[in-house]
C-alpha cells in the first residue's frame, strides 16, 4: 500500500537547526512536497522537488524513498504541524500525505 | 496567488441531517480535492475530481458524495451525518502537469455534528 511514514513530534531549542525526516513505500515516486499548517489556516507549500532544494530557511534533502526538511534557526513561530507529501507517476495529480509532525521549540 | 475559498469556516449539524461544503478556486485549475484532517491521522484523501463532472473516490469515501457542475467550484456532501464525521475538512485545488503539482489549500471548515 502506498504510504508515507513521519514521526508525530519533534522537539528543537529556538535557533537550532531542527530535521523532520520522512520516507515512504510509494510505486514511482518522484517528487516531495513538505507543507506547513498553522491550526485555522490553510496547509501551506515550503519547498517541493526532485532534488535537494531551498527556500529561506527551509532546505529539503532528497533520496528515491525519503527525505528530510531542515529549518534553520527554528524559531517559536515555527511551531506547528509540518506535512511530507508524495506524488506518484501512477497519478500525477493525487499526492499522498504522511499523517503530520508537530514541531516544538524551546524557548 | 491561488485563492481555493471554502464558504464556511466553522459549521454544526445535527445527525441525519444533509450538509453541502463548498469551495471554490479562482485560478482555473483542472483537479480539486477533498480532504479531513483529524488528529494523528493528518491528511486523508475524501474524494478528488480532476475535470468538471469527473470524480473519483480518494481513501475514505464512504458516508460522502461530491459533486463538480462547474470547473472552480467542488462540493461535497454529507448524506446523512454523523458524529463520527465531526472533523476539519479541507479543500485543495491543483492544476494538471507532468511534474507532479503543489495542491493550493483553502482555510478549512470545522463541522460539528451533534
Amino acid at each position: 500500500k502506498d504510504q508515507v511514514f513521519q514521526p508525530s513530534t519533534v522537539a528543537s531549542s529556538e535557533g537550532a537547526v531542527v530535521e523532520i525526516f520522512c520516507n515512504h513505500s510509494v510505486s514511482n515516486a518522484y517528487n516531495f512536497f513538505w507543507y506547513l499548517h498553522f491550526p485555522g489556516c490553510a496547509p501551506r507549500l515550503l519547498v517541493k522537488g526532485s532534488k535537494p532544494s531551498q527556500q529561506g530557511r527551509y532546505n529539503m534533502t532528497y533520496e528515491r524513498f525519503s527525505s528530510s526538511l531542515l529549518i534553520l534557526q527554528v524559531r517559536e513561530a515555527d511551531a506547528a504541524v509540518y506535512y511530507c507529501a508524495v506524488c506518484s507517476m501512477d497519478s500525477s495529480y493525487k499526492l499522498i500525505f504522511g499523517s503530520g509532525t508537530r514541531l516544538l521549540v524551546r524557548p | 496567488d491561488v485563492k481555493v475559498t471554502q464558504s464556511s469556516r466553522y459549521l454544526v449539524k445535527r445527525t441525519g441531517e444533509k450538509v453541502f461544503l463548498e469551495c471554490v478556486q479562482d485560478m482555473d485549475h483542472e483537479n480539486m480535492f477533498w480532504y479531513r484532517q483529524d488528529p494523528g491521522l493528518g491528511l486523508r484523501l475524501i474524494y478528488f475530481s480532476y475535470d468538471v463532472k469527473m470524480k473519483e473516490k480518494g481513501d475514505i469515501p464512504e458516508g460522502y458524495s461530491v459533486s463538480r457542475e462547474k470547473k472552480e467550484r467542488f462540493s461535497l456532501i454529507l448524506e446523512s451525518a454523523s458524529t463520527n464525521q465531526t472533523s476539519m475538512y479541507l479543500c485543495a485545488s491543483s492544476k494538471t502537469g507532468n511534474s507532479g503539482q503543489p495542491q493550493h489549500f483553502g482555510d478549512g471548515t470545522r463541522l460539528s455534528i451533534l
